[in-house]
Order: C-alpha cells, then structure tokens, then sequence
C-alpha cells in the first residue's frame, strides 16, 4: 500500500527549532516529489514547498521561501519540514503529500495524516 | 503571480440538489487545475485532476470543467458525506497554488 506517515503532534514554544518528517512507503520514494502543505487555524490550504528526494531539488511557495526548510532523506525514504525560530503564527496542521507527474497534469494523490504543529508560550 | 478566485466561499444546499463552485484564475492557465476535498478532520483528497478527470475511485456524482481563466466543479446531487470544504488548485511548473476554498453544509 502506498503510503506517507507523519511524525506525531508536537508543543512547542516561541523560538523553539522543530523539524517535522513524513515517511514514504510502498513505492519508490525517490522518484516522486513530496510537497509541504498547512492549514493554519480557520485558514484554507496553504502550499509550502516541494523536493524531489531523488536529488533534493527543492522549491519554495514565494510567502515561505526563507521561513522554512525542506530537506529529505532518500536513504530512508524520509522528507523534512523544519523551523529554526518558531513564532505562535506557525501553528497548524502540516500535510505532506506526494505529487504524481504526468505529461498533463501533477496532483497531489496520496497524503499524510497531518502533523499538527502547536506554539505557544 | 497567479491568483486563483474561488466561490462562494461557503454554500448550503439541500440533499439531492445540484451544487457548483467556481475558480477563476487570474491568467490563462489552459487545463491546469485540480479539486481536493477535506472533510472535517480529514485529510485532503483529489477528486479531479486536469480540470475535467475524475480520479480512480472517486464518485461520479463529482464532476469538473473549464479552461483557461474559468473552472467549475460540480456534485450533480448532493449526499450527506459531501459536507466538506473544496479546493481548486492551480499547477504550473512545480509552482502550486490553492483556492481559498468553499465549505459546503446540508441545509
């Protein structure tokens, strides 16, 4: 079965560092792209990011770029989302979801259940 | 950047009625869209994929059209387990963007 399994619920506090992970099963995670996508509270959708883990090409939602950092780990079929300096507005739930490329079209098909990010002090 | 308009942002419908969302981009972006819907406290799921494919799996109660700036998805007869809120999703070259989403609720 293929599938993305999140890192669990973490609290955290104002300038805390935090590095999140969504692991990939029941395919060849290095040929697929993994992208980053929250929902802050009472928001919609939000897209992060995305890497290809094959070569860790990554690239940024322009609001993001700078915030975060997506990194992965082909070698155990693992990708990253990481903060260095968490601030109470990073909290959400974050989803990693594979991106299936076709000649026409990409789209997310497969998600993680969310790792839901708490901040406060 | 391209802007993608969704709306309503919330709509209420009774079982069995026809129910559509729009998107409008705010440049040509042909067929390049997507819908998800998330059920409360679920996650995403992608319903259609380049604008019109219904994804494997997926009810054929869900239905999706358009090109270039003018999209809409539509649930030919509402169920009570479409209560969710729906998202179109702009593609273009590893630079995704989403609608802001419409929430769907049974009258």
């Amino acid at each position: 079965e293929v599938q993305l399994e999140q890192s669990g619920a973490e609290v955290k506090k104002p300038g805390d560092s935090l590095k999140i992970s969504c692991k990939g099963s029941g395919y060849t995670f290095a040929s697929y792209w993994i992208g980053w996508v929250r929902r802050m509270p009472g928001k919609g959708l939000e897209w992060m990011g995305i890497i290809y883990p094959g070569d860790s090409d990554t690239r940024y939602s322009p609001s993001i770029q700078g915030l975060v950092t997506i990194s992965a780990d082909k070698s155990i079929n693992t990708a990253y989302l990481q903060w260095s300096s968490l601030k109470a507005s990073d909290a959400a739930m974050y989803y990693c979801a594979r991106l299936l490329r076709s000649g026409s079209y990409d789209a997310f098909d497969i998600w993680g259940q969310g790792t839901l990010v708490i901040v406060s002090s | 950047d391209i802007q993608m308009t969704q709306s309503p942002s919330s709509l209420s419908a009774s079982v069995g009625d026809r129910v559509t969302i729009t998107c409008q981009a705010s440049q040509d972006i042909s067929k390049y869209l997507n819908w998800y819907q998330q059920k409360p406290g679920k996650v995403p799921k992608l319903l259609i994929y380049y604008a019109s494919n219904l994804q494997t799996g997926v009810s054929s109660r869900f239905s999706g059209s358009g090109s270039g700036t003018d999209f809409s998805f539509t649930i030919s007869s509402l169920q009570p387990e479409d209560v969710a809120t729906y998202y179109c999703q702009h593609y273009d070259n590893l630079l995704i963007t989403f609608g802001q989403g419409t929430r769907l609720e049974i009258k």
